[in-house]
């Protein structure tokens, strides 16, 4: 069984549209996070939430929308997509609190263009 | 001053040889630390964790952390053309309820024959 999985692996698309990825886990984890990784290998922070409720909002563009209908579920809703936009987005989990070895658990990453 | 650092590399070691990855932090408030591996096109998966002073030992892999530095380190010994990859560091705050994974910018290793 897949532990964290999301929808879908690869998203092509032109500027201006908008567009949804989705994430489940399956772990029972409390946090849940989205990255964005660039073509330069960065893997930058961009949303945390614990137990449904947003815990870190990394400065990202507010066309950039998450939303956690549950602990099990992450989903990230871009508005007027632009070119800057086009990179791999990963998922990820952890049991969360403030627990010492809260290791992240990724999903397979979506990468995105935009065209 | 981003908060983990790492040489992008990349990093050239001999097959059979110690391949050493380094890492430094910024906020001493970090409370582990974290060696992630990862393929091209694949997602990162975790291979070492270390949050105590010292060294700690897994098979092929050693972490070593020194917290007054504010330094992290990877060895990987006989090193294997599969070993080949970027080496992600992270570490991990503890923020409100919950906690934070920052990573590094990663360190790309290759392993010639």
């Amino acid at each position: 069984d897949t532990a964290v999985s999301q929808t879908p692996k690869y998203l092509v698309t032109q500027m201006g549209n908008d567009k949804s990825i989705k994430c489940e886990q399956n772990l029972g984890h409390d946090t849940m996070y989205w990255y964005k990784q660039d073509s330069k290998k960065f893997l930058k922070i961009m949303f945390s939430y614990n137990n449904k409720e947003l815990i870190i909002n990394e400065t990202v563009p507010n066309r950039f929308s998450p939303k956690s209908p549950d602990k099990a579920h992450l989903n990230l809703h871009i508005n007027s997509l632009e070119l800057g936009d086009s990179a791999v987005y990963f998922c990820a989990s952890s049991q969360g609190g403030r627990e010492m070895n809260t290791e992240a658990f990724f999903g397979q990453g979506t990468r995105l263009t935009v065209v | 001053q981003k908060e983990v650092e790492q040489n992008s590399g990349p990093l050239s070691v001999p097959e059979g040889a110690i391949a050493s990855l380094n890492c430094t932090y910024s906020d001493r408030g970090s409370q582990s630390f974290f060696w992630y591996r990862q393929y091209s096109g694949k997602s990162p998966e975790l291979i070492m964790f270390i949050y105590s002073n010292g060294d700690k030992e897994d098979g092929r892999f050693t972490a070593q952390l020194n917290k007054a530095s504010q330094y992290v380190s990877l060895l990987i010994r006989d090193s294997q053309p599969s070993d080949s990859a970027t080496y992600l560091c992270a570490v991990n705050r503890a923020y409100s309820s919950a906690s934070k994974i920052i990573f590094g910018s990663g360190t790309r290793l290759s392993i010639r024959p």
